[in-house]
């Protein structure tokens, strides 16, 4: 079965530094997304992404998150300047032109210390 | 805006019993509904989902009831199994394809053999 995969499963930072966690979605998908969930607490919509642009985003994504699109199957958030607040689980989901089904991955969790 | 919450977060069931999750949403506009299952260390699993259209949609041993009136939707496990221990989200989305979706905080099933 089609998987979303994502990486790093974890990574730990310095508050500050720049942060790039790495999505690969399901192949013939065309509409993608970054969700976040803190430790305990809902998981909460980013932004979502098609046709090589950011079609909608919540207040969270602020000017230091970005996500990019740099190949065919890569799609990828990337933190400026990570603050404590930031550690969280954060999930890609990927889904079809048409569909409503999201099919998440797996998670990177990041810990900022 | 739309939030969406959970009656009980947490929910212990017998083997062999049926489940019942609840969920409310806030939001009258929400068209759509998921229920998504999350097992530690995965991202969410889709379940099952319904539209507004309907008030009742059955899976393999699942069941999902929605009641616009009240703005609730539950989740039926027939015959629960230990496999079945997760955490449960209820998700609320609304408009066309590019699915914002909002999230509940989640339930934990779990299942005494």
């Amino acid at each position: 079965e089609p998987e979303v995969t994502q990486t790093p499963s974890h990574q730990v930072t310095q508050m500050g530094q720049e942060v790039i966690l790495r999505c690969v979605p399901i192949s013939n998908h065309l509409y993608f997304y970054w969700y976040r969930q803190i430790l305990g607490q809902k998981v909460e919509f980013l932004v979502s992404f098609y046709n090589n642009e950011i079609s909608e985003k919540s207040e969270i994504f602020d000017d230091q998150f970005s996500v990019e699109r740099p190949d065919g199957s890569n799609f990828t958030l990337k933190i400026r300047s990570t603050k404590l607040e930031d550690s969280a689980m954060y999930f890609c989901a990927s889904g079809v032109m048409g569909a409503n089904v999201l099919t998440f991955g797996a998670g990177s969790r990041l810990t900022v210390l | 805006g739309e939030s969406v919450g959970l009656h009980l977060p947490t929910l212990s069931v017998q083997e062999g019993d049926n489940s019942i999750i609840n969920c409310a949403y806030s939001n009258s506009a929400s068209d759509y509904f998921i229920w998504y299952k999350q097992e530690s260390g995965k991202g969410p699993q889709f379940i099952i989902d319904i539209r507004s259209n309907m008030d009742k949609r059955q899976g393999q041993r699942v069941t999902v009831l929605l009641n616009k009136t009240v703005k609730h939707l539950s989740l039926q496990i027939a015959a629960t199994q230990p496999g079945d221990s997760a955490v449960y989200f209820c998700a609320a989305g609304s408009g066309g394809s590019n699915y914002k979706l909002t999230f509940g905080k989640g339930t934990l099933l779990t299942v005494n053999p």
